[in-house]
């Protein structure tokens, strides 16, 4: 069975530093898709950045992006420049598309003035 | 264009009642998604719902049932209402067969109490 796992509960960055979530997954399939949602107080779940396992290339967008490790099994997310409106429970997910999304347990991100 | 909604916003029940959670798809959307998020923990998937019929089930007991309508929106029941069924209940919609990646556009979500 899939499962991913993120073993940090909880970070904190002052504003305008870069800060690093970590997640592991395990997996047997070969093609797959990994992301990181970003879930505020107002809990909608909003999508932050989405990496496919076939392509090699970490995926970015803006101020984040990912270090994709396929034979690791390791999907980490790197904000920089962080911005009090980063604040928010991240949680890293997998899907094989059309399918289920599997959740890790979340890390709790802080940022600091 | 309106997103995923769903109602009510926060509910309260007791042990043992039946509940009923409505979700409308993002517009022009056609599968619907189920998840539970308990307190402190990912969100958890229940079931997917597509063309009116389950397609696939989380591990989830049969207390849980759904319904999705010809229009697209669905419905959560819940049926003996367990203290552990205390949850936020996320719904998700997404469009099948575009091919290619598919993404999922999440509801704020309902808030579950049970008594």
């Amino acid at each position: 069975a899939q499962t991913v796992t993120q073993s940090q509960p909880e970070m904190s960055v002052q504003e305008a530093e870069t800060v690093t979530l970590s997640c592991t997954y395990d997996t047997s399939e070969s093609d797959y898709y990994l992301f990181w949602y970003k879930q505020p107080p107002s809990r909608q779940m909003i999508l932050v950045i989405r990496q496919e396992a076939y392509k090699q290339q970490n995926a970015t967008e803006n101020r984040f992006s990912v270090n994709f490790q396929k034979a690791a099994k390791s999907f980490s997310l790197k904000i920089s420049d962080s911005q009090l409106g980063d604040a928010a429970m991240y949680f890293c997910a997998y899907s094989t598309n059309t399918d289920k999304l599997i959740f890790g347990t979340g890390t709790r991100l802080q940022v600091f003035p | 264009d309106a997103g995923v909604t769903q109602s009510p916003t926060h509910l309260i029940k007791t042990r043992g009642q039946q509940v009923t959670l409505r979700c409308s798809p993002k517009s022009g959307h056609d599968t619907v998604s189920w998840y539970q998020q308990a307190l402190g923990q990912g969100p958890q998937f229940i079931f997917q719902y597509y063309e009116e019929e389950e397609r696939q089930r989380g591990n989830f007991p049969d207390r849980f049932s759904g319904h999705q309508f010809p229009n697209y929106s669905s419905e959560l029941n819940v049926n003996a209402l367990l203290l552990g069924d205390s949850a936020l209940y996320l719904c998700a919609s997404s469009l099948t067969g575009t091919g290619g990646f598919i993404e999922q556009y999440f509801g704020p979500g309902t808030r579950l109490t049970v008594t």
